[in-house]
């Protein structure tokens, strides 16, 4: 199994670009969540889905959109880049069912994005 | 609402001396405590974690936790470390009725010679 993947691994952007950063996991996760990592910030939360068509917000969701039409995936869509989105970006995916609230996260390995 | 309160940004360390990295918690119900650990250039690794029982987790590579509800802590202990532990460490806690993680500001853990 591949775990959770993130494309693309870095990325530099212009101020008011848009794109999507990639996640996909292959363990048939129900819980996928993405958070930024900023220095001194720890990691907070963006947006998170308990199932496919189920999206919420979470700590820092402004200027920031997601989707889940699969179990599989779970894009996030900057929509006008901003300096202030400069940060490391991750995935995390959980697995649901009888455990699911005390199960830990399995992590991507990050993007690192850059706004200029 | 939860939060986790990493009391240190940074801790120095010689190598093979004993660490402690410490990590305080508030939630309103029961709570899920985890360690991640974060390399250079890397993803998060869960370390250990605490659901129920013990009260002392440990891990595969000598790291063990120890959870105290009534001081609302779950410190990270190792007797002894390696200049391979350097790295940033990230207490999170979970609710019982979450599904994401709340996490701390990180602590990073500097092993020297």
């Amino acid at each position: 199994n591949a775990g959770v993947t993130q494309t693309p691994k870095f990325q530099v952007l212009k101020t008011g670009q848009s794109m999507t950063l990639q996640c996909a996991q292959d363990m048939n996760h129900e819980y996928m969540s993405w958070y930024r990592q900023d220095p001194g910030m720890g990691l907070r939360l963006i947006h998170y889905s308990v199932g496919a068509g189920i999206t919420d917000q979470g700590e820092v969701p402004n200027g920031y959109n997601v989707s889940r039409s699969t179990t599989e995936d779970f894009p996030l869509r900057l929509l006008s880049a901003a300096p202030s989105q400069t940060s490391v970006y991750f995935c995390a995916s959980t697995p649901a069912g009888s455990g699911r609230v005390n199960t830990e996260a399995f992590f991507g390995q990050g993007t690192r994005l850059t706004v200029v | 609402a939860q939060s986790v309160t990493q009391l240190d940004s940074q801790v120095p360390v010689f190598e093979e001396a004993p660490v402690e990295l410490r990590c305080n918690y508030s939630s309103s119900v029961s709570v899920y405590l985890f360690w991640y650990v974060q390399y250079p250039n890397q993803g998060l690794q869960l370390l250990l974690k605490y659901l129920s029982g013990s009260t002392l987790v440990e891990s595969i590579n000598g790291f063990e936790a120890e959870f105290n509800k009534s001081q609302t802590s779950f410190h990270l202990r190792k007797p002894s470390v390696h200049i391979s532990d350097t790295a940033e460490y990230f207490c999170a806690v979970k609710d019982s009725g979450y599904s994401t993680l709340t996490f701390g500001k990180g602590t990073m853990l500097l092993v020297s010679p």
